[in-house]
């Protein structure tokens, strides 16, 4: 069965709007996330890494006050897309690592789509 | 950059046929992973491999890591329509605080 839950699956939205998109851990806690962004035919890019309790580091060209990242929580992280433009449409997927050698564990992504 | 080149980038084939999927890096990874992706659907494990020359192998699908660890194959024997979606490898660099880096996918389509 699934070990997280990523929500909403699908979120159509006018152009300025901020989206939510929740991660969540069903069978683990998750002391590391990552959010990744996948375009069409393309591969995972992954944007930034969180720890339970700390700021999240963020990828080389990924703008954290664009991307806000929230890992409040064993259980849960957040990535907020602030004022989403149609450039932003694209194929959100996280992930979640109990620590040490654990794999990761990918969520069903998000696919957002801005007009 | 992308670290993780993968070839071939598409691949069509007939049911029954064999086929194989190579990732290959200038860089050492310690270990790396093999995923399928369907679309809309994240993508799922199916192998990680960390010793140099190691060999899996899952029914009809084998892995290998190469000797240096710096690229990896995938062999898939008598492809069946099911085996179509997108392969990604992945791998992790040591010191990298287990990030995973993701090749650049290979799309199969295994046809009737």
């Amino acid at each position: 069965g699934a070990v997280v839950s990523q929500h909403p699956s699908w979120v159509i939205c006018k152009s300025g709007t901020s989206v939510k998109i929740e991660c969540r851990s069903l069978d683990f806690q998750a002391t590391t996330m990552f959010w990744y962004r996948q375009f069409p035919k393309q591969s995972l890019m992954l944007m930034a890494t969180s720890n339970e309790g700390s700021k999240a580091t963020y990828e080389q060209g990924v703008e954290k006050d664009k991307f806000l990242i929230n890992h409040a929580s064993l259980t849960l992280s957040t990535l907020t897309v602030t004022s989403a433009h149609p450039e932003d449409s694209s194929f959100y997927i996280c992930s979640q690592q109990g620590g040490g050698n654990q794999p990761q564990h990918f969520g069903d992504g998000t696919r957002l789509s801005i007009l | 950059t992308q670290l993780l080149e993968q070839s071939p980038q598409f691949l069509s084939i007939q049911e029954g046929e064999n086929l194989t999927v190579y990732c290959n890096s200038s860089s050492v990874f310690s270990s790396l992973q093999w995923y399928r992706q369907e679309p809309g659907e994240g993508p799922v494990l199916l192998v990680t491999v960390v010793t140099g020359g190691e060999v899996k192998k899952l029914k009809r699908l084998t892995f290998q890591f190469g000797d240096a660890r710096k690229d990896s194959s995938l062999h898939i024997t008598a492809a069946q329509p099911g085996d179509t979606g997108l392969y990604l490898c992945a791998g992790s660099i040591t010191g990298g605080g287990n990030k995973l880096t993701f090749g650049t996918g290979t799309q199969l389509k295994v046809e009737l």
